[in-house]
């Protein structure tokens, strides 16, 4: 199995509708980071927890919101999704004990229509 | 506001060349700075990093280069095989409870 799992890989779903994005770790990682990518644009951070009861907003949180529900846990939600929200959405995990380097996820495919 | 900026976007090389990329930071606090590749369908992974003490990392055919007073530093791939063939990512951060800031990414293509 994967350490970072994310589900679902690839989502389609229409204007206005709520969708949750799960990610899943078993590194024991205390840190966890959403990243959307776009073309050109690199990685843009949404949101990072840096353990359960600490969560900060990225660059770009606006129409996003998140739960770390346990360290091995944190989801990304979109409230009501718009298609400039379209992007491919990272999930990725650190350890504050062992450096900054980050695992990521495979990836969420989100398309919004 | 983008605080890592990265270039070129695209880089075609031919097999045994020498691939250059380059990313300049304004944030002076930063003082952590990754290299990540990415293959089609995966996440990132990390491939090299260097903090400011030090001018130059070196492993194996990967190296940074780091120039603090420019406020620049570049990944330089020797000896370029078809199998680098990938997205590459550098970030930047300051010690202490921040994340990683990405640059736009440049997409290497290794001819054979």
């Amino acid at each position: 199995d994967a350490d970072v799992t994310q589900t679902p890989r690839n989502r389609i779903t229409k204007t206005g509708k709520r969708i949750m994005l799960e990610c899943s770790q078993t590194k024991g990682h205390d840190r966890m980071y959403w990243y959307r990518q776009d073309p050109g644009l690199g990685l843009q951070l949404i949101y990072y927890s840096f353990d359960v009861k600490d969560i900060n907003k990225g660059e770009i949180s606006d129409g996003y919101s998140v739960s770390r529900q346990a360290q091995a846990k944190f989801s990304l939600s979109l409230e009501s999704a718009i298609p400039n929200q379209t992007a491919l959405y990272f999930c990725a995990t650190s350890d504050s004990t062992r450096g900054y380097g980050y695992t990521f996820g495979s990836g969420t495919r989100l398309t919004v229509v | 506001q983008q605080q890592v900026k990265q270039s070129p976007q695209s880089l075609i090389v031919q097999k045994g060349g020498i691939s250059i990329i380059n990313c300049a930071y304004e944030n002076t606090a930063f003082d952590y700075f990754p290299w990540y590749q990415q293959f089609p369908g995966k996440g990132p992974a990390l491939l090299i990093a260097i903090r400011p003490d030090v001018s130059e990392k070196k492993e194996g055919r990967f190296t940074i280069s780091f120039n603090k007073s420019a406020k620049q530093f570049s990944l330089h791939i020797m000896d370029s095989q078809p199998g680098d063939s990938a997205t590459y990512f550098c970030a930047a951060s300051p010690t202490g409870r921040r994340a990683l800031t990405f640059g736009s990414g440049t997409r290497l293509q290794v001819q054979p």
